[in-house]
C-alpha cells in the first residue's frame, strides 16, 4: 500500500538558510505526491504536487520538490528560509482515490 | 470566496452530547472528504463521497459517527454521545475528479469535548 514517511518531526533552520524537509514514499508504481502546509489553527494549503510530469516541481512561496524514483524520495526544499515559513508541513500520497498524509514536520525558523 | 468552507470553526461540548459539523465544498467538485487531525499528527482519513454516495468509511469511523451528503452538495458529519477522545480538528476537503490529483481543504472545525 502506498504511504509516506517524513523524516524528522521538528526541523530548525536559521532565517536565510536552506530548508530541506524529507519525505520518502512506498509505492509499486509512480504515485501522485503532494506537499501541504498548515499554519496554526488553519486548514491545509497545497504547496506543490507531482503527477508524473516533470520530476522537479515548483510550488508556491519559493518551495520546490524533486521526485527521485531511485531513492523513492520527494524532499521539499527552499533556498532561503523566511520567518513566515514557520509552519507544519505534510507530505502526502494519493492512494485508492484519497490522499494519505505523513505525520508532518514542524519547521522552526531561527532569527 | 469560492473555497471549501466549514462551520463552525470551533465547538466546545460536554461529554455525551451530540455535535454536527457542516462542510460546503467547491461547487463543481464531485468528491468530498472528511479527515480528523489530532495534535501533532497528520490528518487521518475518515470517509469520502462521490456526489451523494458514501463510497468508503475508515475503521476510525465508529458507529457514533455518521456523515451525509444529501444532494451531492454540502455534507454533514455528526458525532453522537461525544467522548473526550473525539477532541480533534475535523477537516473537510473536496476534489474535482475521482483520481485525486489535487484536493482543497477547508479551515477545519476544532472540537473540544469537556
Amino acid at each position: 500500500a502506498q504511504s509516506v514517511t517524513q523524516l524528522g518531526s521538528h526541523v530548525s533552520v536559521s532565517e536565510g538558510a536552506l530548508v530541506l524537509l524529507r519525505c520518502n514514499y512506498s509505492s509499486s508504481v509512480p504515485p501522485y505526491l503532494f506537499w501541504y502546509v498548515q499554519y496554526p489553527n488553519q486548514g491545509l494549503q497545497l504547496l506543490l504536487k507531482y503527477t508524473s510530469a516533470a520530476t522537479l516541481v515548483k510550488g508556491i512561496n519559493g518551495f520546490e520538490a524533486e521526485f527521485k524514483k531511485s531513492e523513492t524520495s520527494f524532499h521539499l526544499t527552499k533556498p532561503s528560509a523566511h520567518m513566515s515559513d514557520a509552519a507544519e508541513y505534510f507530505c502526502a500520497v494519493s492512494r485508492d482515490d484519497k490522499i494519505i498524509f505523513g505525520k508532518g514536520t514542524r519547521l522552526h525558523i531561527l532569527p | 470566496d469560492t473555497g471549501v468552507s466549514q462551520d463552525p470553526r470551533h465547538k466546545i461540548t460536554k461529554r455525551g452530547q451530540n455535535v454536527t459539523f457542516r462542510c460546503d465544498p467547491i461547487s463543481e467538485h464531485n468528491r468530498l472528504y472528511w479527515y480528523r487531525q489530532t495534535l501533532g499528527q497528520g490528518p487521518e482519513f475518515l470517509t469520502y463521497f462521490q456526489n451523494e454516495a458514501q463510497l468508503e468509511k475508515s475503521r476510525l469511523l465508529s458507529d457514533r459517527f455518521s456523515a451525509e451528503r444529501p444532494k451531492g452538495s454540502f455534507s454533514t458529519l455528526e458525532i453522537q454521545r461525544t467522548e473526550q477522545g473525539d477532541s480533534a480538528m475535523y477537516l473537510c476537503a473536496s476534489s474535482l475528479r475521482a483520481e485525486v490529483t489535487e484536493a482543497f481543504f477547508g479551515q477545519g472545525t476544532r472540537l473540544t469535548v469537556v
